[in-house]
């Protein structure tokens, strides 16, 4: 049974600062990794979808880097600004052949907050 | 605007009672869920259904029924409803593989 662990459950930096989130899966017969924000009172909003196959991809100043072999992917945040608090969550997507899919197992999130 | 839509956003109502949460997608995705988050914010995966085949996550209590009218609207019927039901509920819709993935705003059940 895949399950997804986030470290750390909470971070408060000042803004401008670099940050890491980290995420460790353990099966890793996974199709794709997702980061996710959610916002208070909010649905998700996603961040950056990582293949397989795939070492990192980039969005602005977001980075998320996969190592699928030691079930690990870091999610950066460069020069950090109040807008980015929120919960960030890790979720993994497993190998199905038949294109679809049985849903996303999640960490429990990262609740970050940026302080001014 | 592309969306998925779930109605009502708040949902209170007594033990026992049968109550049904409604989602819309029109991102012509052809898959679609419903996910919990309980009250520690953990979200686990309930259902998926991709237009072809249910998926039914073998945790869920049979008291939950997904029914997909078409493939644009994925609802949740909850019968019987116990207190531990308290919980905010997501739709969300994605492209095969799960790309594009798109979250409703959420339903938050209060069973009382």
């Amino acid at each position: 049974k895949q399950e997804v662990t986030q470290i750390p459950a909470a971070l408060s930096v000042p803004e401008g600062e670099n940050l890491v989130l980290n995420c460790s899966f353990t099966d890793s017969a996974i199709y794709n990794l997702q980061w996710f924000r959610q916002d208070p009172g909010k649905g998700l909003t996603s961040l950056l979808l990582i293949q397989s196959s795939q070492r990192e991809q980039t969005s602005g100043r977001l980075n998320a880097s996969l190592d699928k072999s030691s079930g690990r992917s870091t999610l950066y945040i460069a020069a950090s600004q109040p807008g980015d608090s929120a919960t960030y969550l890790c979720a993994v997507n497993k190998m199905y052949s038949g294109g679809g899919a049985d849903g996303l197992t999640f960490g429990k999130g990262t609740h970050l907050i940026i302080q001014p | 605007d592309t969306a998925v839509s779930q109605t009502p956003k708040y949902l209170v109502t007594q033990m026992g009672n049968d109550k049904s949460i409604k989602c819309e997608q029109n991102l012509g995705h052809d898959t679609m869920y419903w996910y919990k988050q309980d009250s520690k914010k953990f979200l686990k995966i309930m259902f998926s259904y991709n237009n072809k085949e249910l998926i039914i996550n073998e945790t869920v209590p049979n008291r939950f029924s997904p029914k997909s009218p078409d493939k644009a609207h994925l609802n949740l019927h909850i019968n019987s409803l116990e207190l531990g039901d308290s919980a905010v509920y997501f739709c969300a819709s994605s492209q095969d593989y799960g790309y594009g993935y798109t979250f409703g705003s959420g339903t938050r059940l209060t069973v009382v």
